[in-house]
């Protein structure tokens, strides 16, 4: 099993509409979660941190954390083509201070 | 200059050449990272520095040689690289190396080994 895992992409959704990226990991212990953006050919931009149990909203993106059944997702709202990228989900796994481990990413396509 | 930057963008280097990539930060931060991103393969942690110490080696190949003069500048010296070493190498930085804290990245250096 891997640490981080995303579900598998790429994700299609059309102007206007939620896209949903969903994050697994491994260790029951993690603390912190994280997601991030990378547009092609460039680096990865940090949209959101979530530490605790529950929603966490910022503008048209929402992250939301279940460490009981340790997934992580984020949901865009209102998606626009300029959401198209691929989507990082990092974890600081419980055993590993200071380290994230970063899953191998959805790519996201918003289309007109 | 602001937030992570990274010199130099491109470069192409032989496998018998040695070089070294830059990084410095703008944010005020005291734990800086590298890290290494290949095609189809997650983002992976190289080297963790904090308050100037390195205090993670992700199981490095000895070619790839760290140094953090200060907490605001980030080395990674280059020798004898193979063609595998191909990849994005991109630096962060965050307030501090626990685990709460979030970590911005750089702009990356896209290495090509010959």
């Amino acid at each position: 099993q891997k640490e981080v895992e995303q579900n598998s992409g790429p994700l299609s959704v059309p102007e206007g509409a939620i896209a949903s990226l969903n994050c697994t990991y491994s260790d029951r212990g993690s603390q912190s979660f994280f997601w991030y953006r990378q547009y092609s050919g460039k680096s990865p931009e940090l949209i959101m941190s979530i530490y605790s149990n529950g929603d966490k909203e910022d503008g048209r993106f929402t992250a939301q954390l279940n460490k009981a059944s340790q997934y992580v997702s984020l949901l865009i709202r209102d998606s626009q083509p300029s959401d198209s990228a691929t989507y990082l989900c990092a974890v600081n796994l419980g055993t590993s201070y200071g380290k994230l481990t970063f899953g191998q990413g959805t790519i996201l396509t918003v289309h007109p | 200059e602001t937030g992570v930057t990274q010199t130099p963008r491109h470069l192409v280097m032989g496998m018998t050449n040695k070089k070294s990539l830059k990084c410095e930060q703008h944010l005020g931060h005291n734990a800086m990272y590298w890290y290494k991103q290949s095609a189809k393969k997650p983002l992976e942690l190289m080297f963790v520095y904090n308050f100037k110490e390195q205090t993670e080696n992700n199981s490095v190949p000895s070619r790839f040689s760290p140094e953090c003069p200060n907490s605001s500048h980030l080395f990674l010296h280059l020798h004898t690289l193979q063609p595998e070493d191909s990849a994005l190498y991109l630096c962060a930085s965050s307030q501090d190396a626990g685990e709460v804290y979030e970590q911005y990245f750089g702009p990356g250096t896209r290495l090509t080994v010959t």
